[in-house]
């Protein structure tokens, strides 16, 4: 098992310019979320998808769009992108038990290093 | 609204002393607790978790954590620590019936030999 993938690993941009950062899991996972990594500051969460054909917005969902294609992947997208959005994205999965809450570990890819300059 | 903290941005540690990572929470309900680590250039890795029962848990790496209702801590131990525990450590909540998972800045663990 591959666990969580994400292309393309670095990407460089212009500001104003578009990018789709891809993510795909083969955990069978229900959940799945992106996040960003800026120093001194953790992860913060974009966006998720408890299951398959729902999105949320979660902490910093500004200038950001998702697409969850089917139950593997979850796909992030920066339509214009700022110099603010330079950092390093995550995508994550996890299961989803039925009940209250999930106490589920999360599953991360990789990272995507993304510079806007 | 939840809230998790990780007093020191860094902590330094000889090889073969005992380590300690602290965590405090804030969360209304129930909390889940996690541990996880990241190494240079990789995604984050599940050390261990609290959900209920047994306050002290024990997971990957010869790593545990206490859970401490009253003083709403989680702190990450581990008895002889080793070069290889250099990393970064990241405590996460999340409340009962909650779905979003709160994480700490981060501590850097330098173990020197």
């Amino acid at each position: 098992n591959a666990g969580v993938t994400q292309t393309p690993k670095f990407q460089v941009l212009k500001t104003g310019q578009s990018m789709t950062l891809q993510c795909a899991q083969d955990m069978n996972h229900n959940s799945m979320y992106w996040y960003r990594q800026d120093p001194g500051m953790g992860l913060r969460l974009i966006y998720y998808s408890a299951s398959e054909g729902t999105t949320d917005k979660g902490e910093v969902p500004n200038g950001y769009n998702v697409s969850r294609l089917n139950k593997r992947e979850f796909s992030l997208r920066l339509e214009s992108a700022a110099p603010s959005q330079t950092s390093v994205y995550f995508c994550a999965s996890s299961e989803l038990p039925s009940g209250e809450g999930s106490y589920n570990e999360q599953f991360f890819g990789p990272g995507t290093r993304l510079t806007v300059l | 609204a939840q809230s998790v903290a990780q007093p020191e941005d860094q902590v330094n540690v000889a090889e073969g002393n005992p380590l300690t990572v602290k965590c405090t929470y804030s969360v209304s309900g129930n909390p889940y607790l996690f541990w996880y680590v990241q190494y240079p250039n990789r995604g984050l890795q599940f050390l261990l978790k609290y959900i209920t029962g047994d306050n002290l848990v024990k997971g990957s790496y010869g790593f545990e954590a206490e859970f401490n209702k009253s003083q709403t801590s989680f702190h990450l131990k581990k008895p002889s620590a080793l070069v290889s525990d250099s990393a970064l450590y990241f405590c996460a909540v999340r409340y009962t019936g909650g779905f979003k998972t709160i994480f700490g800045a981060g501590t850097r663990l330098f173990v020197k030999a």
